[in-house]
């Protein structure tokens, strides 16, 4: 049973356009929802993380919103650049059950010059 | 700054072999993690641990050992390595549980 689940599994888009991924969890005790960035060759780096008090939060070109009643979360990465390619992986945990992250399936995103 | 540090990168096993592999970081941290990175899975937690000599399961802990006798190491055992083991392991360590999680660059494991 996939508890997070992420779509589109990839994803195309031009410089300076909008990449949308999409995640939905079902465990209503998630209380940390962070977003990594991986490489290839390399580990996931946190990108941006939200909590579920929040329906919003922005970091520079990235934005996590956030439905709590809809149990779904999205990261939007504006005036995307051919750097930004890379998988994205949403992921949930409870942080009093020691953290431990329960991943989506990744998104591969390629943005072309 | 060394951070979090897997070896090997690379590894090359036989069916029915073990091996143990580490993770080192040197931030001081409490929690450490062992995921493995399978295609289209996402990561899923092997083992994780809570500070020093503690130990827990996680979501696929089938198969696998763990070991945290010092604050900084992380060991992950395979007793008897399986085909269906093969796989990209990764650790990771916070400070805390309301703190990020810093991922080592991995372990490619191959299983014959």
């Amino acid at each position: 049973q996939q508890q997070v689940k992420q779509s589109p599994q990839s994803l195309i888009v031009q410089k300076g356009g909008i990449s949308i991924i999409n995640c939905a969890y079902e465990n209503t005790a998630f209380d940390y929802f962070p977003w990594y960035q991986q490489f290839p060759g390399k580990g996931p780096a946190l990108l941006i993380a939200i909590r579920p008090d929040v329906s919003e939060k922005k970091e520079g070109r990235f934005t996590i919103s956030f439905n709590k009643s809809a149990k779904q979360f999205s990261l939007h990465i504006m005036d995307s650049q051919p750097g930004d390619s890379a998988t994205y992986f949403c992921a949930a945990s409870m942080m009093a059950a020691g953290n431990k992250l329960t991943f989506g399936g990744g998104t591969r995103v390629l943005v072309k010059p | 700054n060394a951070g979090v540090t897997q070896t090997p990168k690379f590894r090359v096993l036989k069916t029915g072999q073990s091996m143990t592999l580490l993770c080192a970081q040197d931030m001081n941290h409490e929690y450490m993690y062992w995921y493995r990175q399978d295609p289209g899975m996402g990561l899923r937690l092997i083992h994780y641990s809570v500070g020093e000599g503690t130990t827990a399961k996680g979501e696929v802990p089938d198969g696998y050992n763990v070991s945290r006798l010092k604050k900084q190491n992380f060991l992950l055992g395979l007793e008897s390595a399986a085909p269906s083991q093969t796989s990209v392991y990764f650790c990771a360590s916070s400070s805390q549980a309301s703190q990020p999680q810093h991922f080592g660059d991995g372990t490619r494991l191959s299983i014959l």
